[in-house]
């Protein structure tokens, strides 16, 4: 069975700019995390949908958006792009998005702002 | 915030010994933990997980621990092996915020031959 994919892997985009990355689910998984994780640093919560519906939300501004798709895919957007933006960004998937359910991450899209 | 802290950044083991990560969280609203373990250019891969209703939890060669009234967890690989060298996160969630993880800054292993 297919894992977390991500797309694209890698990305260059230059200040200002808007950026779309995508995200499918493991199979069955009805629920899609956001994490944003700069070097030497864990994953940082950007992010949460389950059915469409955004359950949770960190401590990102508001060019930071998300949507959830029927097939349960997803779509992290970012408007305005800054130096600061420039991170790996990593999309897991859970079955319902329970708070005792481990999350399956994907490789990740590395961002890079220039 | 940091709600979840790794102090060790770097941690190296002969192969075929214990090697032990530590993990240290501060919000006692915390009840679900988990390892992940982090090749470069790869994401996480979910490693081992405990509920606060036990102490204990193992699954081969990984043990984790949890003391709640320390507000501490530590991971145990027996015996460590070359392949066990990678990046490992601890993380946490509670009941009150659904699968939203708090992740520590990551311990590097490496497991000499």
């Amino acid at each position: 069975d297919a894992g977390v994919t991500q797309s694209p892997t890698h990305l260059i985009k230059t200040r200002g700019q808007h950026v779309t990355l995508r995200c499918s689910p493991i199979s069955g998984h009805k629920s899609v995390s956001w994490y944003q994780q700069v070097l030497g640093q864990g994953p940082q919560f950007i992010f949460q949908y389950y059915e469409k519906e955004e359950r949770g939300r960190g401590n990102f501004p508001d060019r930071f958006s998300a949507r959830q798709f029927p097939n349960y895919s997803s779509e992290l957007n970012v408007n305005a792009l800054l130096l600061g933006d420039s991170a790996l960004y990593l999309c897991a998937s859970s079955l319902w998005g329970g708070s005792n359910q481990p999350q399956h991450f994907g490789d990740g899209t590395r961002l890079s702002i220039l | 915030d940091q709600q979840v802290k790794q102090n060790s950044p770097s941690l190296s083991v002969q192969e075929g010994r214990i090697s032990i990560l530590n993990c240290d969280y501060t919000n006692s609203m915390f009840d679900y933990f988990l390892w992940y373990k982090k090749y470069p250019a790869e994401g996480p891969t979910f490693l081992i997980s405990i509920s606060s209703i036990k102490d204990k939890n193992e699954d081969g060669r990984f043990t984790v621990f949890l003391n709640k009234s320390a507000k501490h967890l530590s991971l145990h690989i027996v015996p460590s092996q070359p392949g066990d060298s990678a990046v490992y996160f601890c993380a946490a969630s509670g009941l009150y915020n659904f699968n939203k993880f708090y992740f520590g800054s990551g311990t590097k292993l490496n497991v000499k031959p």
